[in-house]
C-alpha cells in the first residue's frame, strides 16, 4: 500500500514547455486534489476531482488542466509554462470529501521554470 | 467562499513551553477543521482534527480548541520538544457544495533546545 505517489519528484523545464504531473493513490479514494505551495502562501488549490471523470476549479486553476479518467489517478498539466508556476505541487487523496475525511498527501513534486 | 486566517506566522519556543496556534475563519457553514503538520522538505500530515459539534479535542501534547460563536480555532502543544519544530497548518471545510479545504497560510515553530 504505497499511498499515494507523485511522478517527478523533479523537474526543470524552460518557459513555453508542456509537462504533466501524474499522482497516482491506490487507497480507492473518490475524492483527489492538486495543490501549489509557495513561500509564505500556505496551500493554493488548483483544480480537484470528486470521482472519476469528474474536474472542478480551485483557487488558482488559471495556466493548468487536470484529467480524472481512472479513478486511481489525477493528472496535472501544464500547457505553456511561467516562470510564475515555479513551486511545489502536492496532490491529496481522501474517501470522501474533506469534511468527512482527511486529506492523504504524495511526496510533492517540485518544479522549476526557467 | 471560505477564508482563514492564521496567526503568528512565525513562533519560537524554549523546549518543555507551549505552543499555541489561532486561526480564524469566515464562513459560518464550516464544520470540519483539521491541523497540519510539515517538516522540511517533507509531505503536509494531520495531525488532529476537529468538528463543530465538539469543543475540544486532545491527542497527547496537542489539543484543539474551537469557538464557534467567534469562529475562531486553536492548537496547543505542551511540553514541546525539538521533533515538534515543523510548519503547521490550519484548514477548514464545510458541507453544502463545497468539497474543498482552504488552508491558512501556515505558521512556523522552532523549538529551541
Amino acid at each position: 500500500n504505497a499511498g499515494v505517489t507523485q511522478t517527478p519528484k523533479f523537474r526543470v523545464l524552460k518557459t513555453g514547455q508542456s509537462m504533466t504531473l501524474l499522482c497516482a493513490q491506490d487507497m480507492n479514494h473518490e475524492y483527489m486534489y492538486w495543490y501549489r505551495q509557495d513561500p509564505g502562501m500556505g496551500l493554493r488549490l488548483i483544480h480537484y476531482s470528486v470521482g472519476e471523470g469528474t474536474t472542478a476549479k480551485g483557487e488558482v486553476p488559471d495556466g493548468y488542466n487536470v484529467s480524472r479518467l481512472k479513478k486511481q489517478n489525477f493528472l496535472l498539466g501544464l500547457e505553456s509554462a511561467a516562470p510564475s508556476q515555479t513551486s511545489v505541487y502536492f496532490c491529496a487523496s481522501s474517501y470522501r470529501g474533506p469534511s468527512n475525511q482527511p486529506q492523504h498527501f504524495g511526496d510533492g513534486t517540485r518544479l522549476s521554470i526557467l | 467562499g471560505e477564508n482563514v486566517e492564521q496567526h503568528p506566522s512565525t513562533l519560537s519556543v524554549q523546549e518543555g513551553d507551549s505552543a499555541v496556534i489561532k486561526c480564524t475563519y469566515s464562513d459560518s457553514a464550516s464544520n470540519y477543521f483539521p491541523w497540519y503538520k510539515q517538516e522540511l522538505g517533507k509531505r503536509p500530515q494531520l495531525i488532529i482534527d476537529i468538528r463543530s459539534n465538539v469543543g475540544e479535542k486532545k491527542d497527547q501534547r496537542i489539543a484543539v480548541t474551537l469557538n464557534k460563536t467567534a469562529k475562531h480555532f486553536s492548537l496547543h502543544i505542551t511540553e514541546t520538544q525539538p521533533e515538534d519544530s515543523a510548519v503547521y497548518f490550519c484548514a477548514a471545510s464545510s458541507q453544502g457544495g463545497s468539497e474543498k479545504l482552504v488552508f491558512g497560510k501556515g505558521t512556523k515553530l522552532t523549538v529551541n533546545p
